[in-house]
């Protein structure tokens, strides 16, 4: 069974630029979840989907944003990009049925901000 | 808002030590309980878990966690270490449903032969 995939897996962005970020979950999992990680913040919540809706979300400002789709796939975006945004931004999923509350993640996209 | 504190952020330990990392968390309500770790280069990997029922519970690769209630507390300890453990373990909490999850800032575990 495939894991959690991330793509793209690293990229260079400057200020003040948006990126987008997908995650693609293991195969019927239907809730998606982002977090970010820094060695400063360590790793933080940003959002949760479940069934193209946002079921929770974390204390980031509003540029950064995601969707699900209905094949359960997930995007996140940043937009205006800033340095401190520079950061492996991390994809977790897990099966809501029969919940065990097990979340397994992707290796992460790592952004870097110049 | 729950909080999740790991007092050891470096540990440094020699092959057959035996390891206990602290985890306490701020929720006075029902919590599920995680370890997770992350070898170099790798994804997180779920070590265990506690949900209810028995408060020792055991893991993967001979990991194991005690969860004490009183005390807020679920310390990760393992009898005696390898090399291959040298990894950045990560205590979590989640309260309620969903899937946000309450890191703790992590510990870097270095394993010397």
């Amino acid at each position: 069974k495939a894991g959690v995939t991330q793509t793209p897996r690293y990229l260079i962005k400057t200020r003040g630029q948006q990126v987008t970020l997908s995650c693609s979950p293991i195969s019927g999992h239907r809730s998606v979840s982002w977090y970010q990680q820094t060695p400063g913040q360590g790793l933080q919540f940003l959002f949760e989907y479940f069934s193209e809706t946002q079921r929770n979300k974390g204390n980031f400002p509003g540029r950064f944003s995601g969707r699900q789709f209905s094949n359960s796939r997930s995007e996140m975006n940043v937009s205006t990009l800033e340095l401190g945004d520079s950061a492996l931004y991390l994809c977790a999923s897990r099966f809501t049925g029969g919940d065990t509350g097990e979340l397994f993640f992707g290796e992460g996209s790592r952004l870097t901000v110049l | 808002a729950q909080s999740v504190s790991q007092h050891n952020h470096h540990v440094i330990l020699s092959e057959a030590a035996s390891l206990e990392l602290g985890c306490n968390y701020s929720y006075g309500g029902t919590v599920n309980l995680f370890w997770y770790v992350q070898y170099p280069g790798q994804h997180l990997q779920l070590l265990l878990k506690y949900f209810s029922g028995d408060p020792l519970v055991k893991g993967i690769k001979g990991f194991e966690a005690e969860f004490i209630k009183s005390k807020f507390s679920f310390n990760l300890r393992k009898p005696s270490v390898q090399w291959s453990d040298t990894a950045e373990y990560f205590c979590a909490v989640q309260t309620g449903g969903g899937n946000k999850l309450t890191f703790g800032t992590g510990t870097q575990l270095k394993v010397e032969l």
